[in-house]
């Protein structure tokens, strides 16, 4: 299995609260994604990143922001949730090879996220 | 805009069927595409992925498919056992993204 551990696993919060989800990798992968999956719209890229500092949006990525100081770790920030924010999220990561093999992307076991 | 879709959205067989997933998509420009398996509560496991310019490949009881031209993707599982039970997805690759189909839920029973 590829090294990737997403922290917390579970959180409950509060509309209105901060609240930040940890992606960290052991594989030096360049790429690294933030996704949500949510009943009946399937998984949904929020923001990836390219390389240490470099970020872009996905598709849903309003209400969320991202950093990326370190190869390693991947922070996905809420900067003040709300209800339509629960969710699972997943981190995934990969490598950039034109379309070949090392382009697969391998998938962190996810965060629940409720937010009351 | 890239869209994907997945028929069955779910799918029952007796063990032992050989079975096929179906993903289609609106854009032949795409680098990949990626099958992945999800059990639940669990997160995505890669099994295949088929660069644009294969038509097919190939880890076990499991052969995908792709035809850019006309915008499909096929799995085939072979010898379906209690064990394939979950839900499969399909992933059109473009430049370092993925877009998802919604998956389909397999079932298979003893």
């Amino acid at each position: 299995d590829a090294g990737i551990t997403q922290s917390p696993r579970h959180k409950v919060t509060e509309t209105g609260t901060p609240v930040t989800l940890r992606c960290h990798q052991t594989e030096n992968h360049r790429y690294m994604y933030w996704y949500r999956q949510d009943p009946g719209h399937g998984l949904r890229l929020i923001h990836y990143s390219y390389g240490v500092k470099d970020t872009d949006k996905g598709e849903v990525s309003d209400g969320y922001s991202v950093s990326r100081s370190k190869t390693e770790d991947f922070l996905l920030t809420l900067e003040s949730a709300t209800s339509s924010q629960t969710s699972v999220y997943f981190c995934a990561i990969s490598e950039w090879s034109g379309g070949r093999v090392a382009d697969t992307q391998y998938f962190g076991p996810g965060t629940r996220l409720t937010v009351l | 805009k890239q869209e994907v879709t997945q028929i069955p959205a779910a799918l029952s067989v007796p063990e032992g069927e050989n079975l096929v997933l179906n993903c289609s998509f609106t854009d032949s420009a795409i680098y990949n595409l990626q099958w992945f398996r999800q059990d639940p509560g669990k997160g995505l496991t890669s099994l295949l992925l088929i660069q644009s310019s294969q038509r097919e490949q190939t880890s076990g009881r499991l052969n995908a498919s792709l035809d850019k031209s006309s915008g499909r993707s096929t799995l085939y599982i072979a010898a379906s056992q209690p064990g394939d039970s979950a839900t499969y997805l399909c992933a059109v690759g473009g430049r370092g993204k993925l877009i998802f189909g919604q998956g389909t839920e397999l079932s298979v029973k003893p």
